[in-house]
């Protein structure tokens, strides 16, 4: 059965940084496209990031651009994504979700700037 | 960039009724296009890729059809779990992007 599970969210000052963890199961992460989708409190979906398979092109929205970063770990089959300089604009639920049309979702991780 | 719009924005509906949502790209996006379910509170759920193939386990009563600029997600026959919002997404150019999403309640 193919799961992902997020961690790493919680609350951070503005100009902060956070890491989030995508941990894959039932398939090999380093097989598939996977993207990180945002969506801030009773806002609508937005596509953040996109890795390909081979795990060198990485595609950003302009509005991490430059401050967010993903990552993969094939070994630990985990996807990685790594935010600095946090805006309070940034606050939402970050889903981790495999494939270039996604067909699985993770649950989500809260991650909230605030001072 | 690509941008995506839904309509209607809400709709309200009964159980058994035929619900159609619109989406459409601002430019081509060929076939590229997934459709989602989001209840409140849960994650989105993956109904179908590639403009009208159903993701596995799916339900039939779900389908979805278009191509170039115009899609189209039809529920035959509403069933009470199918109420909740629904987005479209384009994957044909990056960045890809959401359709503002469309509610359906009672």
């Amino acid at each position: 059965e193919v799961q992902l599970v997020e961690s790493g969210g919680g609350l951070v000052q503005p100009g902060g940084s956070l890491r989030l963890s995508c941990a894959a199961s039932g398939f090999t992460v380093s097989g598939y496209e996977m993207n990180w989708v945002r969506q801030a409190p009773g806002r609508g979906l937005e596509w953040v990031s996109h890795i390909h398979i081979s795990g060198t092109t990485i595609y950003y929205a302009d509005s991490v651009k430059g401050r967010f970063t993903v990552s993969r770990d094939n070994a630990k089959n985990s996807l990685y994504l790594q935010m600095n300089s946090l805006r309070v604009e940034d606050t939402a639920i970050y889903y981790c979700a495999r494939g270039r049309g996604i067909s699985h979702w993770g649950q989500g991780t809260l991650v909230t700037v605030s001072s | 960039d690509i941008q995506m719009t839904q309509s209607p924005s809400s709709l309200s509906a009964s159980v058994g009724d035929r619900v159609t949502i619109t989406c459409r790209a601002s430019q081509g996006i060929s076939s590229w296009l997934a459709w989602y379910q989001q209840i409140p509170g849960k994650a989105p759920k993956s109904l179908i890729f590639a403009a009208s193939n159903l993701q596995s386990g799916v339900p039939s009563r779900f389908s979805g059809s278009g191509s170039g600029t115009d899609f189209t997600l039809t529920i035959s026959s509403l069933q009470p779990e199918d109420f909740a919002t629904y987005y479209c997404q384009q994957y044909n150019t990056y960045p890809f992007t959401f359709g503002p999403g469309t509610k359906v309640d009672i």
